[in-house]
């Protein structure tokens, strides 16, 4: 079935260091979406991208969908411990109901202090 | 954020057990979803339902049964589960509207233990 891959699956940064997470399809899609959890959290929406080559900017977080809408990055600049957790990217099934979602494996964010 | 509810935040059952969850969205959407999100898995769409239908069951075992009496409410009745259905289980919103890929809204999610 379809698939969206995210990497790296955790990645542990000092604070004030670079992040970035990758989601790839193997599908050109419609647009993407981008969700934060939190540890212990529920999946909180963060922006999404409708857009070949769009770029969003929210505050530290930068979002990128490619030219070929079939990846996205999200990138954080100087994270911070605020930035902690799992970002899923989610992107709209291919088939079945137009509001059906199949999110990315996620990738866990651990920012040491 | 009180906009998705889910009620309980925890349940152990064992195996035997027959038990529900419930999920009441206040945000006036009329599409309402369960997830299940197990340790180092994708979060997985078990059910779609859209103005009260169930439009979309991503192969789930039986043993999961959904209802959805109105928009504001969708329960996920349990009977006979099994170890390995022990995972959060989340309920999301969207507006529901057709052919957009809506933001959703979730709950706090059940995290449950079967024993």
């Amino acid at each position: 079935g379809q698939q969206v891959m995210q990497i790296p699956q955790y990645q542990h940064v000092q604070e004030g260091e670079d992040f970035t997470t990758y989601c790839n399809s193997s599908t050109t899609l419609s647009n993407i979406q981008w969700y934060k959890q939190r540890p212990g959290g529920h999946p909180v929406f963060l922006i999404q991208l409708v857009k070949s080559g769009e770029v969003k900017k929210q505050k530290r977080l930068t979002f990128q969908f490619g030219e070929a809408k079939k990846n996205s990055s999200l990138h954080i600049t100087a994270t911070q411990t605020t930035d902690v957790g799992t970002y899923f990217c989610a992107v709209r099934s291919r088939g079945g109901a137009t509001n059906k979602l199949i999110f990315g494996t996620g990738t866990l964010l651990a920012v040491q202090p | 954020e009180t906009g998705v509810t889910q009620t309980p935040r925890h349940l152990v059952m064992g195996m035997t057990n027959k038990k529900s969850l419930k999920c009441e969205q206040h945000l006036g959407h009329n599409a309402m979803y369960w997830y299940k999100q197990s340790a180092k898995k994708p979060l997985e769409l078990m059910f779609v339902y859209n103005f009260k239908e169930q439009t979309e069951n991503n192969s789930v075992p039986s043993r999961f049964s959904p209802e959805c009496p109105n928009s504001s409410h969708l329960f996920l009745h349990l009977h006979t589960l099994q170890p390995e259905d022990s995972a959060l289980y989340l309920c999301a919103s969207s507006q529901g509207l057709a052919g957009r890929q809506e933001t959703q809204y979730f709950g706090p999610g059940t995290r449950l233990l079967v024993l």
